[in-house]
């Protein structure tokens, strides 16, 4: 039983560079998360998307992008990496929701330096 | 909007010894209510949930109950093991859905043998 699936688990990238975080879900939920988590600090939604082909803004977009094109798959992709994109990113999914009863099930996470 | 406050950790106690965590929010509407565990180098596991007003979720000996009129969800449990030391996040829904989950900072709590 995957459940959600994040790779890769750490990485380090230089300022400026690109690269995709994965994530994968094997539950035929319909919304994905992505949540950035900083030190000391709770999540923080960065983009979210309710079924394939849908996508929509968090609470901390910028810098980030996302595509839905199947149920399965919702990477996050930083297209010019900034030291303040330093952090650990969850994915999250969850069954469509009828007044939030559903609770999120997570990945394990990727940690991830800019330097 | 919406907004979870915890108690800043951390939280150090010695096994065996009773745990409150305490957890206040500001929604509107009427909110479901989470807590969620982090062991170190994991992601989050849900821990316990509440949906309405004086509901009380609980699992593995960690109970919390939906106060509406204190706005409040507290995390108890009657005897901590060695093996609860995690961070601990109180997190709400605000019941439209799609918009994620409103997380407070978390609560790092170690315990002692």
């Amino acid at each position: 039983n995957a459940g959600v699936t994040q790779t890769p688990k750490f990485r380090i990238l230089k300022i400026g560079q690109s690269m995709t975080l994965q994530c994968t879900q094997d539950m035929n939920h319909n919304y994905m998360y992505w949540y950035r988590q900083d030190p000391g600090m709770g999540l923080k939604l960065i983009y979210y998307s309710v079924g394939a082909g849908i996508t929509d803004k968090g609470e901390v977009p910028n810098g980030y992008n996302v595509s839905r094109s199947t149920t399965e798959d919702f990477p996050l992709r930083l297209e010019l990496a900034a030291p303040s994109q330093t952090s650990v990113y969850f994915c999250a999914s969850s069954p469509r929701i009828l007044r939030g009863n559903q609770p999120q099930h997570f990945g394990d996470g990727t940690r991830l330096s800019i330097l | 909007g919406n907004s979870v406050t915890q108690m800043e950790g951390p939280v150090t106690l010695s096994e065996e010894a009773f745990l409150t965590i305490n957890c206040t929010y500001t929604a509107t509407g009427y909110p479901s209510l989470f807590w969620y565990v982090q062991y170190p180098g994991e992601g989050l596991q849900l821990l316990l949930k509440a949906t309405k007003a004086d509901d009380k979720g609980s699992n593995k000996g960690f109970e919390a109950t939906y106060r509406k009129e204190t706005t409040s969800f507290h995390l108890e449990k009657g005897s901590v093991q060695v093996s609860d030391s995690a961070v601990y996040f109180c997190a709400l829904d605000s019941g439209g859905g799609a918009d994620g989950l409103t997380f407070g900072k978390g609560t790092h709590l170690i315990i002692q043998p």
